[in-house]
């Protein structure tokens, strides 16, 4: 099944600890974002990556890190998380074909705390 | 950048109603325009995209329509369900796969 798999999907922690949330699709997709969801916000994107080792920021990257050193995975940083981070984060994926933008494809979703 | 505002926040409407939510979106160089339905406690899915080049696009009971030189696109859903109940969000394109999202749309149907 074609799919974007993130974990955790539940994670409450304190200021300060280092945490990192996975992201990976099966569907061999160059494209991959991290969005966060806040109530009357919308989705924000917070990193994008066009293909291996190609990441750049999206409108709110500030306390957020990623990677791509693999096409499947793209997992989502925080060094030093802070109570504004606390939020719902969604990462999607999608083909890459030059000229055409292509639907993006959600996880379920990661609700995180951060006390 | 892009800059995409949805309306109306919230939409109430009685089943077998039509219901409309309108996006205006800034950057004249946007060409692609998704809208999700995300479900409580669910992921943003897909119901229907619409690009620059055509004006209008339907699927069953949702259609998109686009106005390029105003610079807006809606979604329209006739004969609603209580199924239909969900956020809604628009978004524009900003490049090649970057996407801004409108705040969304709450839309309530009424058995």
């Amino acid at each position: 099944e074609a799919q974007v798999t993130q974990n955790p999907r539940y994670l409450i922690t304190v200021t300060g600890k280092k945490l990192t949330v996975t992201c990976s699709q099966n569907m061999n997709h160059e494209y991959m974002s991290w969005y966060r969801q806040d109530p009357g916000l919308g989705l924000r994107q917070i990193y994008y990556s066009m293909n291996v080792e190609v990441t750049d920021k999206g409108d709110v990257p500030e306390g957020y890190k990623v990677s791509r050193k693999e096409k499947r995975n793209f997992p989502l940083i925080l060094e030093s998380p802070s109570p504004n981070q606390t939020s719902l984060y969604f990462c999607a994926s999608s083909r890459r074909t030059d000229g055409f933008n292509q639907p993006q494809h959600f996880g379920d979703g990661t609700r995180l705390s951060i006390l | 950048g892009e800059n995409v505002e949805q309306h109306p926040s919230t939409l109430s409407v009685q089943e077998g109603d039509s219901a409309v939510i309108k996006c205006t979106y800034s950057d004249s160089a946007s060409n692609y325009f998704p809208w999700y339905k995300q479900e409580l406690g669910k992921r943003p899915q897909l119901i229907i995209d619409i690009r620059s080049n055509v004006g209008e696009k339907k699927d069953q009971r949702i259609a998109v329509t686009l106005n390029k030189t105003a610079k807006h696109f809606s979604l329209h859903i006739t004969e609603t369900q209580p199924e239909d109940s969900a956020v809604y969000f628009c978004a524009a394109n900003l490049g090649f796969q970057k996407l801004v999202f409108g705040t969304g749309t709450r839309l309530l149907v009424s058995p």
